[in-house]
């Protein structure tokens, strides 16, 4: 069965802070993504890959860093964590078509204090 | 631009009943839609998809969607709701009808009471 998993579960980080937050998939799925979900919101697009070694910006970049090392890895990189941050955090993965069902991960929950 | 809106914060039902959830897109052109579920505490989990055929799709546990291009909605619906059903439910589309992420609506928080 597809698998994404993330870690941490949970991270509680303080201001100006480094945090990378880490993802893997056994899918075989050349396209991952990044989103963040605030309480109450819908998920934004932060990051994609569809390569590994490469990164595209998606509708909301800013503050973040994305890192693609291999077809399976995938992590995304707050440099200088801030309070606007925090919120929870999913990693999908999917197949090269638009119609591609997106595999998520469980979400890993980031407080910035 | 695109966008999904889903106008409804909240519903709730008894079991038993129907339920319906609206979906309203805005797109160039015939869009990748999807519905997506939210357990607690859970990641999401695809309901079902569409792009071309029969506007009426079926989905897994019992849910349907009917796609109207005139009115640019997407619409999910199940007939007899089971308190399991109780759940965030988004409506997205594809990212300029590409693998390239997806649009999602704000969500709708459905509660499903004995």
């Amino acid at each position: 069965e597809a698998a994404v998993t993330q870690s941490p579960r949970s991270k509680v980080a303080v201001t100006g802070g480094k945090v990378t937050l880490s993802c893997h998939q056994t899918n075989n799925h050349d396209y991952m993504y990044w989103y963040r979900q605030d309480t109450g919101h819908g998920l934004r697009l932060i990051h994609y890959s569809y390569v590994a070694d490469s990164t595209e910006k998606g509708d909301i970049p800013d503050g973040y860093k994305a890192s693609r090392p291999s077809q399976e890895n995938f992590s995304l990189i707050l440099e200088l964590a801030s309070l606007s941050q925090t919120a929870v955090y999913f990693c999908a993965s999917s197949e090269d078509r638009g119609l591609a069902e997106q595999f998520f991960g469980p979400g890993t929950r980031l407080t910035v204090l | 631009a695109q966008s999904v809106t889903q106008p409804d914060a909240r519903v709730t039902v008894s079991e038993g009943a129907s339920l319906q959830l609206r979906c309203k897109y805005s797109y160039s052109a015939t869009p990748y839609l999807f519905w997506y579920v939210q357990y607690p505490r859970q990641g999401l989990q695809l309901l079902l998809k569409y792009y071309s055929g029969d506007p009426v799709v079926q989905g897994v546990n019992s849910f349907e969607a009917e796609f109207s291009k005139s009115n640019s909605s997407f619409h999910l619906q199940k007939a007899s709701v089971h308190w399991s059903d109780s759940a965030v439910y988004f409506c997205a589309l594809s990212r300029n009808n590409y693998a390239q992420g997806l649009t999602f609506g704000l969500g709708t928080r459905v509660s499903v009471f004995p």
